[in-house]
Order: structure tokens, then C-alpha cells, then sequence
């Protein structure tokens, strides 16, 4: 299977601790791309990379909140001291740009919940 | 106000019916649009895109008001299959990058 890879599916965790998630695009998309989805609710846009590089960083939703994608490939998205209101899905997406069509392939999503 | 806006819904309809999505967004020096479906439990994808002069896609008809800033899909002979929800997207690069969501619409289909 060659698409967005998203790893944990699942995640429960307590208030206050940390979590890790990571995202793998499809591989030749330098675009990426990190969204939040709650129930009944659209994905929200957080932050996304040009390769290596974080161009767009300002909806993420607070300082807690951190993404890197360090050689240009897969990219991590930390929560730091979660909170309840954490619990969502994370969904990763990735595009090609030069093919201009515009289309991002979503991963299935790494759902949180935070107890 | 909400960057991009869709119909609240849910609409219920029955098999063969038409049904008309509208979407609206706030930032007039957006350049993309696209329509995505979303099936319960499951990931976004891209239905369509949306132009200036129209696109049509089989049953699916995207239409693009650049002037209202207004976007629509209209569903001719609605399968049960079509039940979905579906997302009204918006590329915006004022400000940097971003692609902006709507809430998405739900689509209930009925025999």
C-alpha cells in the first residue's frame, strides 16, 4: 500500500502526559500536511511542510502543540500536556504540488483520547 | 465569521432525488476550490473540483461564483451509496498557505 500511512491508529492517554504521532506520505509528495477533526466538524487546519521546511505554522492550536518533518520525508506531530479538549482525530495529508490538481491524500487518522 | 460556511444539514432524501449543496468563504483572493466526501469513520476524499465555468462529473455538477464568493454541488439521482458527508474546500495563499475545510454537510440517502 503506497498511501498516507498514519501511526498510532489509536491513542488513550491520561491528562497531562505526552503524545507522539506520526505520518507517513505517499513518497514522492513534498507537500504535508496536519489537520484536527472533531465530531461534526470539519477538518481544521493546523500546519503543513514544503519538504523539510514548516511554511505555515500558526493554527496550531497552541504552544503545546509541535510538528516537525526533519529530512523531508515523514513528520512527527507532538502534543505536549494534554487536555481533554485534545481528544480528536489527527488526520495527516500529503499533495504534489506540480501536478497541480490541488488533491490531498488523507491517512486514516490517529484518533486521541485524553481521560 | 467562518472562513469557509456550508448548509448545517443534515438533508434526508430519498433514492433519485436532487440535492443541491451551497458553500460560502470569506476570503475573495482564495484561488482553489474542491468538493471532498467523507464516509463515516473514514478519511476525506477528493469528489471534484470547482471552476469558475463549471464541472460536471456524471451525476455530480460543481458550480463556482467567484463574484458571491459561493460554491455548489448538485447530486442528480441520489443513490443510497451517495450518503456521505461532504466538504466544501478552499486553497487560500494570502497570509501564507492554507487549505481551509467547512463543517461538511451530511447526506442521508433512503430506499
Amino acid at each position: 500500500d503506497t498511501g498516507v500511512s498514519q501511526d498510532p491508529r489509536h491513542k488513550i492517554t491520561k491528562r497531562g502526559q505526552n503524545v507522539t504521532f506520526r505520518c507517513d506520505p505517499i513518497s514522492e509528495h513534498n507537500r504535508l500536511y496536519w489537520y484536527r477533526q472533531t465530531l461534526g466538524q470539519g477538518p481544521e487546519f493546523l500546519t503543513y511542510f514544503q519538504n523539510e521546511a514548516q511554511l505555515e505554522k500558526s493554527r496550531l492550536l497552541s504552544d503545546r502543540f509541535s510538528a516537525e518533518r526533519p529530512k523531508g520525508s515523514f513528520s512527527t506531530l507532538e502534543i505536549q500536556r494534554t487536555e481533554q479538549g485534545d481528544s480528536a482525530m489527527y488526520l495527516c495529508a500529503s499533495s504534489l504540488p506540480e501536478k497541480n490538481t490541488g488533491e490531498l491524500f488523507f491517512g486514516e487518522g490517529s484518533r486521541l483520547t485524553v481521560l | 465569521r467562518k472562513e469557509v460556511e456550508q448548509d448545517p444539514g443534515p438533508f434526508n432524501v430519498p433514492e433519485g432525488a436532487t440535492v443541491a449543496f451551497n458553500c460560502t468563504y470569506s476570503n475573495s483572493a482564495s484561488q482553489s476550490f474542491f468538493w471532498y466526501r467523507q464516509d463515516c469513520r473514514k478519511e476525506p476524499k477528493l469528489l471534484m473540483s470547482v471552476y469558475s465555468s463549471g464541472n460536471e462529473d456524471g451525476r455530480f455538477t460543481a458550480q463556482l461564483n467567484r463574484a458571491s464568493q459561493y460554491i455548489s454541488l448538485l447530486i442528480r439521482d441520489s443513490k443510497l451509496s451517495d450518503s456521505a458527508t461532504y466538504l466544501c474546500v478552499v486553497n487560500s495563499y494570502t497570509g501564507g498557505f492554507k487549505t481551509i475545510f467547512g463543517a461538511g454537510t451530511r447526506l442521508f440517502v433512503k430506499a
